[in-house]
């Protein structure tokens, strides 16, 4: 079974605003990682949280972890229309090398 | 430089087809993977191979078939598809299998159709 979930599902804004995505897990991690995917494209790696760490920030990115709560959340500040894309959150578990991704959010920015 | 590259982007083959999807990086990474992604999916772990060694097989049928020639490349051989194996693969590399700082970066993918 997968081990992320992440809402919301699909976000629409205007250009300028901030969107926020969450995913939630639900076994111990080693890091969470989130990534970005455009359409048919690849993945692109974004940010890496570890275990231990609480918040990081990447330029227009703040990656938020609660391990309490086996939660995080990903911040993007100032959307641009470029920014339109699949945000995945994915965990690697204790047993290494193997990364669970959330469903995604696919996330819409308007010019 | 942190590029995984894939080959072909796209391939069409038929159920009694053999083929082979590539991928290659040189940023002397250890750990490499493939990854299966279905339409609309999450992508999942196919293969983990570490220091050219097999890892974790996620009960991968065997018509798909890994092979790590050396540190930089890793294969994946297909044999006797159906038409639900087609999906983008994605290969990905990381310094090490595992780790708190385990950064796991993918290529673009492989578009696989089965006719």
């Amino acid at each position: 079974s997968q081990q992320g979930e992440e809402d919301p599902q699909a976000l629409s804004i205007q250009e300028g605003e901030n969107a926020t995505m969450n995913c939630s897990y639900k076994t111990s991690i080693n890091n969470l990682q989130w990534y970005r995917q455009n359409s048919g494209r690849g993945l692109v790696h974004l940010i890496l949280i570890r275990s231990n760490e609480r918040e990081k920030h990447s330029g227009r990115l703040r990656v938020t972890l609660d391990t309490s709560k086996k939660s995080s959340s990903l911040l993007i500040t100032a959307s641009r229309a470029a920014d339109t894309a699949s945000y995945f959150c994915a965990t690697e578990k204790n047993q290494g090398g193997k990364l669970i991704f959330g469903q995604g959010t696919e996330l819409s920015v308007k010019p | 430089d942190t590029e995984v590259t894939q080959t072909p982007k796209h391939l069409v083959m038929g159920m009694t087809n053999k083929k082979s999807l590539k991928c290659e990086q040189h940023m002397g990474h250890r750990a490499m993977y493939w990854y299966k992604q279905k339409a609309k999916k999450p992508p999942e772990l196919m293969f983990v191979y570490s220091y050219e060694k097999l890892s974790i097989n996620e009960s991968v049928p065997s018509r798909f078939s890994p092979e790590c020639p050396n540190s930089s490349l890793l294969n994946l051989h297909l044999h006797a598809l159906q038409p639900e194996d087609s999906a983008l693969y994605l290969c990905a590399s990381s310094q090490e299998q595992g780790g708190s700082g385990n950064t796991i970066y993918f290529g673009e993918g492989s578009w696989l159709t089965v006719v």
